[in-house]
């Protein structure tokens, strides 16, 4: 089976800090595809970065960072200079070419002031 | 590039009745996707296509459920003898085929079974 597991249901974090949402999956496949999804508050899913598995060198979006570590499976996003309008859901996903995402349930990201 | 465009985006309906949901993808894109999602959960994969061809379907898509692309653009999804868990936000993605696997999602349709 293809899971995707984001242990952290809540964080929260202040404006202007950094946070990071955590991400684990698992495939006996090498060649695939990783992505950070935005959701939020009754609006639409939106990408916020995404990284091929063949690549070693992470992908950063502006403030968003990722922190892709292939051997362990795992698939960390950085969120510097929070900013109020950050808060949302997060999924993490991954797919391999040609077939449809799997999901893990999400991590609420709170920002406070 | 008007986005993933999705409709309606709220359908209320009685238990028993047949709904239709419609998805308009970006223009160029030739895979489209419908994933369900449940509340406090990930959306989940139904089914999705290449063109007009129809290539997957999850073992959540019921024999109650069934999607059409027919000219390759526009889908539709359609329950029939809807239940209340049925219940969920419908997504629609599309994407390239040769787009680096990178899915754009519609706004969803939000369906409440009474």
């Amino acid at each position: 089976a293809q899971t995707v597991t984001q242990s952290q249901p809540e964080m929260s974090v202040q404006e202007a800090e950094t946070v990071t949402l955590s991400c684990t999956y698992d495939t006996s496949e090498s060649d695939y595809y990783l992505f950070w999804y935005k959701q939020p508050p009754s609006r639409q899913m939106i990408l916020v970065i995404r990284q091929e598995a063949y690549k070693q060198q992470n992908a950063t979006e502006n403030r968003f960072s990722v922190n892709f570590q292939k051997a362990a499976k795992s698939f960390s996003l950085k969120i510097s200079d929070s900013q109020l309008g950050d808060a949302a859901m997060y999924f993490c996903a991954y797919a391999h070419p040609g077939y449809a995402l799997n999901f893990g349930k999400g991590t609420s990201l709170l920002v406070t002031p | 590039d008007t986005g993933v465009s999705q409709d309606p985006r709220h359908k209320i309906t009685k238990r028993g009745q047949n709904v239709t949901f419609r998805c308009d993808p970006i223009s160029e894109h030739n895979r489209l996707y419908w994933y369900r999602q449940t509340l406090g959960q990930g959306p989940e994969f139904l089914t999705y296509f290449q063109n007009e061809a129809q290539l997957e379907k999850s073992r959540l898509l019921s024999d109650r459920f069934s999607a059409e692309r027919p000219k390759g653009s526009f889908s539709t999804l359609e329950i029939q003898r809807t239940e209340q868990g049925d219940s969920a936000m419908y997504l629609c993605a599309s994407s390239l085929v040769e787009g680096r696997e990178t899915q754009y999602f519609g706004p969803g349709t939000r369906l409440l079974v009474l």
